[in-house]
């Protein structure tokens, strides 16, 4: 199993463009999650999904949007870069939402950076 | 929202020492996590706590979950290099109201050969 993939690992932006950053996972896993990190700062959820079809926002949602069409894919759009946006994006998965009982997978990020 | 306040921000330390953080709330969490990141990479789970008054060991790491539930500590004994990374703590709130996991701001460790 590769786990959590993230894509690209590393992106510029100009303030005003968009894209998307693609995160797959292939445990199986109903629940998907979108965080940012900012430094200095803890992980803060953006958006996430319990399953295909169904999406919920998070802490954080503001400027960005979510997609799952497929148990395996999570993709987070940008449509309006902006300098806030600025930030280490990691995607995670897990099986249960219970925390305490299953854990939570993280992938390795896409350090995004917006001129 | 709710808030972790974690402690230090960072530490510099010699080989072999022992390490403390700790995670403080003024909100009550049901479960407690402590994540390490290395880095560029996402962080992996290293202790999880579930029960008030918990205390789980994992190797040289050894975290409690505070009797109050609105505090957790890790404690690292005979530290070695590759201990070096960023601590999280995480505490979730209610499990049946989403996996709504919040984060400290991280302990940045350093371990000096």
């Amino acid at each position: 199993n590769a786990g959590v993939t993230q894509t690209p690992k590393f992106r510029i932006l100009k303030i005003g463009q968009s894209m998307t950053l693609q995160c797959a996972q292939d445990m199986n896993h109903n629940y998907m999650y979108w965080y940012r990190q900012d430094p200095g700062m803890g992980l803060k959820l953006i958006y996430y999904s319990v399953g295909a079809g169904i999406t919920d926002k998070g802490e954080v949602p503001n400027g960005y949007n979510v997609s799952r069409s497929t148990t395996e894919d999570f993709p987070l759009r940008l449509e309006l870069a902006a300098p806030s946006q600025t930030s280490v994006y990691f995607c995670a998965s897990s099986y249960s939402i219970r925390i305490s009982n299953e854990k939570l997978f993280f992938g390795s990020g896409t350090q995004l950076s917006v001129l | 929202g709710q808030q972790l306040n974690q402690s230090p921000q960072s530490m510099f330390i010699q080989e072999g020492e022992d390490v403390s953080m700790n995670c403080t709330s003024s909100s009550i969490f049901n479960t407690w996590l402590w994540y390490k990141q290395e880095p560029g990479e996402g962080p992996v789970l290293l202790i999880a706590l579930y029960k008030a008054g918990e205390l789980t060991s994992n190797g040289r790491l050894t975290a409690q979950f505070g009797i109050t539930r609105k505090d957790s500590f890790l404690n690292i004994s005979a530290s070695i290099p590759s201990d070096v990374g960023i601590y999280f703590c995480a505490g979730q709130r209610d499990e049946t109201s989403g996996s709504r996991l919040t984060f400290g701001e991280g302990t940045q460790l350093t371990v000096n050969p």
